[in-house]
């Protein structure tokens, strides 16, 4: 268990709606990291928060938005969900700004 | 872009027998290179982190090495077992707060 919690562990929505993933990393972290992994795809690195900043930007789309509580909780919104954004979506948190992470047990998304 | 291939794609190994895997990644910029392993329905499991050229890791049977000038880095497993059988994701740091992930090589081992 490496202490990273996100909630919900399963999602299933319709297209055009809009969701929220919840995260909240390991007591201390203040990096959080977002990750998407679609089908036959590699983990694809979204977003950075350290400390409630935002800190670096991967190719995450318009329709996608995050940010980090003073918690130090993070979310990420999907909104126009579309069928092909049906993916694991994983985040990890860690001490430092060097880009590591522990990560979290994954949220599912499944689009219809 | 970065490029970061990992090869095999996949890989079948008899249990005993040794392997090994490859990682390459553009050399420039080099901080760091991470090597996770994924196990199916579970989350990515931090092995290594190396960071100098010639740094050589060791974790039980599983081992790394890592040449940063011409931007690579091995792992080997010894002796293969059942529970070794997950995607391997290797993933260099470039100084710019995120890593850049492979697509991993897929390692199953047959009993």
């Amino acid at each position: 268990d490496s202490g990273v919690t996100q909630t919900p562990k399963h999602l299933i929505t319709a297209t055009g709606q809009r969701v929220t993933l919840r995260c909240s990393p390991r007591s201390g972290d203040l990096s959080v990291y977002w990750y998407q992994q679609s089908l036959d795809q590699g983990l694809q690195f979204l977003i950075h928060y350290y400390n409630g900043e935002e800190r670096a930007k991967g190719n995450i789309l318009e329709r996608f938005s995050a940010q980090q509580f003073p918690d130090l909780h993070s979310e990420l919104n999907l909104s126009s969900l579309e069928l092909g954004d049906s993916a694991l979506y994983f985040c990890a948190s860690s001490g430092s700004r060097g880009g590591e992470g522990d990560f979290g047990p994954g949220t599912r998304l499944t689009v219809l | 872009i970065l490029n970061v291939e990992q090869s095999p794609q996949s890989l079948h190994v008899q249990e005993g027998d040794s392997t090994n895997f490859t990682c390459s990644f553009p050399s420039s910029n080099f901080y760091a290179l991470h090597w996770y392993r994924w196990e199916t329905a579970k989350s990515p499991e931090a092995l290594f982190v190396m960071t100098l050229n010639g740094d050589e890791k060791k974790k039980g049977r599983i081992s790394a090495t890592l040449n940063t000038k011409e931007g690579y880095s091995y792992l080997y497993i010894k002796g293969s077992q059942p529970e070794d059988s997950a995607t391997y994701l290797c993933a260099p740091y470039f100084g710019n707060e995120k890593l850049t992930f492979g697509t991993g090589t897929r390692l199953t081992i047959i009993p």
